[in-house]
């Protein structure tokens, strides 16, 4: 059974740097045909794709975000990492790491989430 | 960057024919694919590669892209079937490609 699992702080204030962990279990980091990638949701709106990873370490991320993102893997751990940095009240959202095809890209398994707030 | 466009809501009957539409500049030539998120769940897939249904995924949902404008269809609707839609696509046209692109969102109400 494929889970991803998605682990981080509830609360962050702004300026600081958010860091979230997405644990992965049923594949493998190194599985060639895919990947893993990093969603978010503010409140009452709309999804909203941050970054992605491949088994060979190809990232790719949003335009818009580009500078504050940065995503990694740890396949010993089964473990994809995501940091934002100066985190804003307007980046108060719910946080998701999904399976990626990489043959058509579509995210075919989703973790739960994990909500962020940030206030100071 | 591209944009995908969906009505904000629809509302259709129980066991009549929902129809979601997402539009975009020549979607047709892409690979869409839809998500179905209830209230407090994360989203899951329901359509890929414009028509196909992983498995589990009841055969009442069903796909099509042409043109400008992907469709997702839900017959038979059930109450079960009430939900936020949202259709993805990989762009990779643009100088600056968003790479992957969310639609807007439509909310289906079975009344």
């Amino acid at each position: 059974q494929v889970t991803l699992k998605e682990s981080g702080p509830v609360l962050v204030k702004p300026t600081e740097t958010l860091t979230l962990t997405c644990t992965v279990s049923g594949f493998s980091l190194s599985n060639a045909r895919m990947g893993v990638s990093w969603i978010r949701q503010p409140p009452g709106k709309a999804l909203e794709w941050l970054a992605h990873i491949f088994s060979n370490d190809e990232k790719s991320y949003s335009t818009s975000l580009k500078s504050r993102l940065t995503i990694s893997k740890d396949t010993s751990k089964s473990q994809v990492v995501l940091t934002m940095t100066n985190m804003d009240p307007v980046d108060t959202a719910t946080y998701y790491c999904a399976r990626i095809n990489n043959y058509y890209y579509y995210m075919d398994v989703w973790g739960k989430g994990t909500t962020v707030t940030v206030s100071s | 960057s591209y944009v995908l466009t969906q009505p904000p809501s629809v509302s259709v009957a129980p066991g009549q024919t929902a129809r979601i539409t997402c539009g975009g500049n020549n979607i047709g030539s892409k690979s869409v694919h839809w998500y179905q998120q209830k209230p407090g769940q994360a989203p899951v897939l329901v359509v890929y590669d414009d028509s196909d249904r992983p498995s589990g995924i009841p055969e009442r949902f069903s796909g099509s892209n042409s043109g400008n404008t992907a469709t997702l269809t839900i017959s038979r609707v059930e109450a079960g079937d009430e939900a936020d839609y949202y259709c993805q696509v990989w762009d990779s046209s643009s100088d600056h490609p968003e790479n992957y692109v969310f639609g807007t969102g439509t909310k289906v109400t079975v009344l």
